[in-house]
Parts: structure tokens; sequence; C-alpha cells
């Protein structure tokens, strides 16, 4: 199962919008409602931020929404801040694997 | 509060064994399925095994099937990870990680215990 591709890295500056796209195929992002986005500062475990497409669990920013149309999801952030600064990794349940991850966006807040 | 506390890891040489666990607290652990995931120094993460709330439905994935076997025991509220035949590419920092459902997304993860293959 290959990974999902994201931009190795995007940037912004702070009260911008950016975002971060994850392309799959149809037996994965394109398939199922089961994306996901983590966010990981440096040593540090991943926190989940957005599942199932769209849905923030509690305690995340507002300022966090998922997408998805064919066989690419994306994550928004907007009005950027510093403490966003982070690594953002997509990932989906698969017809196979059943989980495969992308590899990975470094976000920069200028 | 939900807790996931890796332990486990260190240095192994290649062909070595290892056994990782997680001790699982702040909620109903045998109703949770469970995962593990690692991440290669300076990589990505890598979703290496799951394992169903009653241990009926296992996955690997196929860098590591055959080698590693994944095992829980909801008595202890505590899942392992027994690694066998270690290669370096096995080299990273491996996360427990809970799931809902084989679909589900992974809301809570540990704070990953350095598993480091070398000679």
């Amino acid at each position: 199962q290959s990974a999902l591709t994201q931009p190795a890295s995007v940037s912004g500056s702070p009260g911008q919008s950016i975002t971060i796209s994850c392309t799959g195929t149809s037996s994965d992002v394109g398939g199922y409602n089961y994306v996901s986005w983590y966010q990981q500062h440096p040593g540090k475990a991943p926190k989940l931020m957005i599942y199932e497409v769209s849905n923030r669990p509690s305690g995340v920013s507002n300022r966090f929404s998922g997408s998805k149309s064919g066989n690419t999801a994306s994550l928004t952030i907007s009005g950027l801040q510093a403490e966003d600064e982070a690594d953002y990794y997509c990932s989906s349940y698969t017809s196979s694997s059943p989980w495969v991850f992308g590899g990975g966006t470094k976000l920069t807040v200028l | 509060e939900v807790q996931l506390v890796e332990s486990g890891g260190g240095l192994v040489q290649p062909g070595g064994s290892l056994r990782l666990s997680c001790a699982a607290s702040g909620f109903t652990f045998s109703s949770y399925s469970m995962n593990w995931v690692r991440q290669a120094p300076g990589k990505g993460l890598e979703w290496v095994s799951y394992i169903s709330s009653s241990s009926s439905t296992i996955y690997y994935a196929d860098s590591v099937k055959g080698r590693f076997t994944i095992s829980r025991d909801n008595a202890k509220n505590s899942l392992y990870l027994q690694m066998n035949s270690l290669r370096d590419e096995d080299t990273a920092v491996y996360y427990c990680a809970r799931s809902i459902a084989v679909a589900g997304h992974f809301d809570y993860w540990g704070q990953g215990t350095l598993v480091t293959v070398s000679s």
C-alpha cells in the first residue's frame, strides 16, 4: 500500500489561511469517509485534529476544518497562529492495509 | 483522563527480539480497539498493527507480517507487541494508539518508546 501524497511543506503568515492536500486513490481516500488528520509537534506524539473527513474532536479549535473531493482530502487552517507550526499527517482507511498515512507536511508560520 | 504509556524499547541487535508494552488508564480498555504505529527517525508515520477489543480481529502491515505479534490483556489494561527477527529498518519510535473500530481514527496516542536495531 503506497503512502498518501501530501506536499512536503507549506507556509503562511499569522492570520492567513493555508490548505494541505492529501491525495490517494479510489481504494482509500476516494472510497471511504474515514480520512483523519493529525498534528505533531517536534518530539511529541501525534494529536487527532479531524476525523471522518470533516469532524473536529472536542477541544480542537474551529480554525481547523477538513473536506474531501474525489480522491483528495484537504485540511484548512484559518487565522494561522504561531502554535500551529508543526507536522501534519493525513490518514485513510483502505481496502487492503487497512490504514495508510500520508508522508507528512511541515507547516511553517512565517 | 485517557493515558497510554509505552515501555520496553531499547537497543537490540539485528535478528533479535523485543517486547513492547502499553499500559492504558482513564477509559474502559476492553471496549476499544488498539493499534501500534511507528515513526522512523525523521520520517513519517507508519501503521504497524491492529487488534480489536476482544482480540478476535488482528491485522498487520506487510512490512512486519510474520515477525511481529500483537496481543492484549484486558484484565491488565495492557497492549503488547512482540517483535522478532528485528531489522535495521524497524528502528523507530513505536506509539500505541486507541481506535473505536477497524475503520476508526486514532483518537489517543501514547508518548512513544524508541526501538533501535543496530549492531
